[in-house]
């Protein structure tokens, strides 16, 4: 399998504008978490969903962030309208709880730069 | 959730071995405590999980006391490549249908300097 997969990799964006970051899981998992990592806060968790449902957006910081999974194959995380605090590395993660190991499988990350 | 504490950062040599403790005090009878390293640049990576005692695979062992509040990461004889940062992760790892929240929740991380 090729991994957890995002796109893109880099992008950089003006205050206001619209950002869709997107996240392809390995296939079979039925869990997939979206996590947002800066130098101040670090790793922190914005929601995750359980065979395609969102079970917990708590951690969404505001309004201007959605997150949707319209297939096991594939969830995007949007924010609208983008802020320059909004700039950090955004990860997507998944995996196949039922086995109750709880290893998570990452992607690369999305770096986004709100100017 | 329980919270966990663990030391901001450590420094080592290569070939030592390197322990890194973490603190979980208010660990619940479901968690699991599970040990994930992130290089720069990339995602986190799983390393190692348990429950309780001693738990050895072929990157690390993870010692649990019999109270599960604190747990140990050791890493035998390390190497510059070596030199992330390690995180301890407290949570139940069954599935949301059996009750319980799925939720992974990182702490601060503890950054490892491996020095020639």
């Amino acid at each position: 399998d090729a991994g957890v997969i995002q796109s893109p990799r880099h992008e950089v964006t003006e205050m206001g504008q619209e950002v869709t970051l997107r996240c392809k899981p390995i296939s079979g998992h039925d869990y997939l978490f979206w996590y947002r990592q800066t130098m101040m806060r670090g790793l922190e968790l914005l929601i995750y969903f359980n065979n395609n449902v969102p079970i917990d957006d708590s951690g969404m910081p505001e309004d201007r962030f959605s997150a949707k999974m319209p297939n096991a194959s594939f969830s995007t995380l949007k924010i609208q309208p983008s802020e320059p605090r909004d700039s950090a590395v955004y990860f997507c993660a998944s995996s196949f709880r039922a086995a109750n190991t709880g290893e998570l499988f990452f992607g690369e990350g999305s770096r986004l730069t709100v100017l | 959730l329980a919270k966990t504490t663990q030391p901001i950062s450590m420094d080592s040599y290569e070939g030592q071995e390197v322990n890194i403790t973490c603190s979980h005090n208010n660990i619940a009878t479901n968690d699991y405590i599970t040990w994930y390293q992130q290089f720069p640049s990339q995602g986190p990576r799983f390393i190692i999980q348990g429950y309780k005692t001693k738990v050895t695979n072929e990157v690390a062992s993870l010692f649990i006391p019999a109270d599960r509040k604190s747990s140990t990461l050791s890493l035998p004889r390390v190497s510059l490549s070596d030199t992330a940062v390690y995180y301890c992760l407290v949570g139940d790892h069954l599935s949301v249908s059996s009750g319980n929240t799925g939720k992974l929740i990182f702490g601060q991380g503890t950054t490892l300097q491996v020095k020639p």
